[in-house]
């Protein structure tokens, strides 16, 4: 157990719709990453927070949002869904936000769009 | 720009005999190197990381791995591999320098240890 939680575990939904995943960083992290993993694409960064701000943008569609909130916890939000948004995703979590540092992930959240 | 190229998708081996999953990598400035395991409906764990100094990196499990910046290759090794090493691995790589988050994912390994 990494100590990262990330709710629901799975999720099936429509073409069109609108989803949002949540994600608990370990206790005392500040930096919150969430990733996709898909068979097309294999596992893609998709957007770094820290404390609270936006760090890094990675391979987000515009259809993705995110934000951190005050009590650390990460939303991330996927919109006018497609076929091709099917996939895991991650969220990791690490104490600062630099590249050396080690991320915990997640279990991972199991998106189906129908 | 970095890239990772994972040599095998598939290694099958037999229990208790040893493994190597192949990484190259591409960057035209300095880079940190990581390996990342995967077991069945799980998340990425950290295995070991290469940031600098010296070339061979122990990791946790029994597993090691040797940068060679000359053939800007990363691979991991264990001697001796049980069942529960089933699983898929990740080798990674990002820019030492410049701004931002950029971690590059290889497609991964998936490691099948048979009886």
């Amino acid at each position: 157990d990494s100590g990262v939680t990330q709710t629901p575990k799975h999720l099936i939904t429509a073409t069109g719709q609108r989803v949002t995943l949540r994600c608990s960083p370990r206790s005392g992290d500040l930096s919150v990453y969430w990733y996709q993993q898909s068979l097309d694409q294999g596992l893609q960064f998709l957007i770094q927070y820290y404390n609270g701000e936006e760090r890094a943008k990675g391979n987000i569609l515009e259809r993705f949002s995110a934000q951190q909130f005050p009590d650390l916890h990460s939303e991330l939000n996927l919109s006018s869904l497609e076929l091709g948004d099917s996939a895991l995703y991650f969220c990791a979590s690490s104490v600062e936000q630099g590249r050396t540092d080690t991320q915990y992930f997640g279990p991972g959240t199991r998106l189906t769009v129908l | 720009a970095q890239s990772v190229t994972q040599l095998d998708s598939q290694v099958p081996v037999f229990e208790e005999a040893p493994v190597e999953l192949r990484c190259n990598y591409s960057s035209s400035v300095s880079v940190y190197l990581f390996w990342y395991v995967q077991y069945p409906n799980q998340g990425l764990q950290l295995l070991l990381k290469y940031l600098s100094g010296s070339t061979l990196v122990k990791g946790i499990n029994g597993f090691e791995a040797e940068f060679n910046k000359s053939q800007t290759s990363f691979h991991l090794r264990k001697p001796s591999v049980h069942i529960s090493d089933t699983a898929e691995y990740f080798c990674a790589v990002s820019p030492a320098l410049g701004g931002g988050f950029k971690t590059i994912f290889g497609a991964g390994t998936r490691l099948f240890v048979k009886a």
